[in-house]
């Protein structure tokens, strides 16, 4: 199956750095994703990690190491707007259950002014 | 450009009346279609997942069911709703097994 953790909530002041870390233990591994969701909407694509290393994409960058089964979510020059939900999942990658998406519960993020 | 359409946004329905949600994607061919739910304050719950017309499996046994009528259409049923069927519904594509999922604006469910 597949087990994946992140932290419940974190908070952070605006222009700061936050890290959001994730573990994962998974029968199978294809690729680690993060989503950005604000209350009461759908989650949005922020970042995908299939091989070991830091994948940066403007302000959010996303760090992946397989062999330890962690991945992090790095945000940086924090803005108010980015308090939202911040959610991990994983692609599986067994024969039986081959691509299917598994989400962890997701970290609530507060920015404060 | 793809786009995912899902209905209605919000809905109230009685315990035991029946459930159908819809989900269409446009602007891609045979997509992989997920079924997620999300409870009050927890995480998403995959439900349902198909790779292909008539291909689903599903994840959680319970008192939902999902069918792929055509390539681009996903839809969950319920015959007989229970209150512990509220909460936030999502339908999501992914164009292959190893990229990333959208999704949909999802279907908020109270069942009273």
């Amino acid at each position: 199956g597949q087990n994946i953790d992140q932290p419940t909530e974190m908070t952070a002041t605006e222009g700061a750095i936050v890290q959001i870390n994730c573990t994962y233990q998974t029968s199978g591994f294809n690729g680690l994703f993060w989503y950005q969701q604000h209350a009461g909407e759908a989650p949005t694509f922020l970042s995908y990690n299939v091989l070991d290393g830091l994948e940066e994409k403007g302000r959010f960058s996303s760090f992946l190491s397989r062999s330890k089964g962690y991945s992090y979510l790095l945000l940086k020059e924090l803005q108010m707007k980015d308090s939202a939900s911040y959610l991990c999942a994983v692609r599986d990658s067994r024969g039986s259950t081959l691509g299917r998406l598994y989400f962890g519960r997701g970290t609530q993020l507060t920015v404060w002014p | 450009s793809q786009t995912i359409h899902q209905w209605p946004a919000t809905l109230v329905q009685p315990v035991g009346s029946p459930l159908s949600l819809e989900c269409t994607v446009e602007g891609t061919s045979n997509p992989n279609l997920y079924w997620y739910r999300q409870a009050a304050g927890r995480g998403l719950q995959l439900l349902f997942y198909s790779v292909g017309i008539g291909q689903i499996s599903s994840e959680v046994p319970q008192n939902l069911s999902a069918s792929r009528p055509q390539d681009r259409q996903f839809i969950l049923s319920s015959k007989k709703l229970l209150l512990s069927d509220s909460g936030f519904y999502l339908c999501a594509w992914s164009k292959g097994i190893n990229t990333e999922a959208f999704f949909g604006q999802g279907t908020r469910l109270t069942v009273v």
